[in-house]
Parts: C-alpha cells; structure tokens; sequence
C-alpha cells in the first residue's frame, strides 16, 4: 500500500499567522492519465471531514483562498496564509492514485 | 443541497453481521462512485470500500476483504454496507461518502458501529 507521511502531526499558530502541512508518499502519485490525485480534508471538532483541495491545488467549492495546495511527485504542502479561529481542527491529506486510496495520520491544528 | 444520511449503526458481538445503509440527496446519485470511509475513537481515517454508478466495479481494502459488501440501489438513491464477521477492530465512525474526481467531495455525519461483547 502507499504509505501517506503527514508531518508535524500538530502545530499551534497564532491567528493572522501562516500554517504549513507536510504530506509525502512512499511513490510518486502522477498517475499515468497525467493527473495527481492528492487532496487535503479538514475534521472540525465534532465534525466529518470536508474535502479543501483536490488534485494537488484545486479549491473545493467555497473553500476561503486561504488555502494553498502546492507539491508533485512525492511530496506535497497544505498552505494556510493567515490562521483564522475557523480553522482548527485536524487536517488529512489523501491519495488516491493507488489501490486502496490512504490518509495521512493527521494533523492537529490548534489556535494560540 | 447535497445530504449523505447513514443509518444502521449499532452495537453487535464479534462474529457477528450489520448492514449500513446511505440515503442520498440533492445531486444526480448515478453520477458517481460512492465509498465508504472510518475513522476508530480517537483515530485517523481509513479508505474501506467505493462501487462504480452501476455497482458493477467494488474495490476493498484488504482488511475487510471477504467480510464486507459495498452495494447500490440507484432507484433509491441509496448506498449499503454489509458487514459479516465483524471483530473488535471494526469498531468505527463509517462515513457514506460522494466521490468526484478521485476526491471524496460530501461526507455524511457518520454511524457508529462497536464490536463488542
């Protein structure tokens, strides 16, 4: 199976701060149609998760442009560029180029 | 306005079956694949199973290989999982899930199955 590596697994940040997530994978995930399938998932407190990003930089529907996906090949980045109280919770990052689909571990993003 | 509802969660004892059901509503059901997605008490998520808009193709995680079926009725708009031979590390959040362009674009609030005797 991929192994998805998220990294840190928590981070603090002030509001009005920016925030920065790490995914790598143990392979490449350019698929052989030409198009990398990483996307990133917000679980608010309570809540199910919802998508942010798909296809490595692609904004879901209302999704604030706060949010920045950025990466190829093996690693990839979750930008956020100014923190907001909104936005804690724990943040997955996803591939699913490969048989069976897998989630990062998670990361816990709290407000100073 | 898209809704996933998930009923049939429940307590059951090791060994024992349980069959997930997912009503859908507000988009076109026989678009898309649907998945199936849990998340353990305090734990991450984990990708179980998706079924083609016909219900042709399935795919599984190997874990539940053999022990769950993903099925469809698209006359009903509704998304099911059977689960036999349940075991203590199936205990879950399971989430029904829409999938659009190989990302999983509205989850439902989730049913909580416990293995447990």
């Amino acid at each position: 199976d991929t192994v998805v590596t998220q990294t840190p697994l928590s981070l603090s940040v002030t509001p009005g701060q920016p925030a920065s997530i790490s995914c790598k994978s143990s392979q490449s995930l350019l698929d052989s149609d030409g198009r990398t399938y990483l996307s990133w998932y917000l679980q608010k407190p309570g809540q199910s998760p919802h998508l942010l990003i798909y296809e490595v930089s692609s904004r879901f529907s209302g999704v604030p442009d706060r949010f920045l996906g950025s990466g190829s090949g093996t690693d990839f980045t979750l930008q956020i560029s100014r923190v907001e109280a909104e936005d804690v919770g724990v943040y997955f990052c996803m591939q699913a180029t490969y048989l069976p689909f897998t989630f990062g571990q998670g990361t816990r993003l709290e407000i100073k | 306005e898209v809704q996933l509802v998930e009923s049939g969660g429940g307590l059951v004892q090791p060994g024992g079956s349980l069959r997930l059901s997912c009503t859908a509503s507000g988009f076109s059901f026989t678009c898309c694949w649907m998945t199936w997605v849990r998340q353990a008490p305090g734990k991450g998520l984990e990708w179980v199973a998706h079924i083609s808009q016909d219900g042709r193709s399935t795919y599984y995680v190997d874990s539940v290989k053999g022990r769950f079926t993903i099925s469809r009725d698209n006359a009903k708009n509704s998304l099911f999982l059977q689960m036999d031979s349940l075991r203590a590390e199936d205990t879950s959040v399971y989430y029904c899930v829409k999938y659009l362009s190989r990302a999983l674009d509205y989850w439902g609030q989730g049913t909580l199955v416990t293995v447990s005797s």
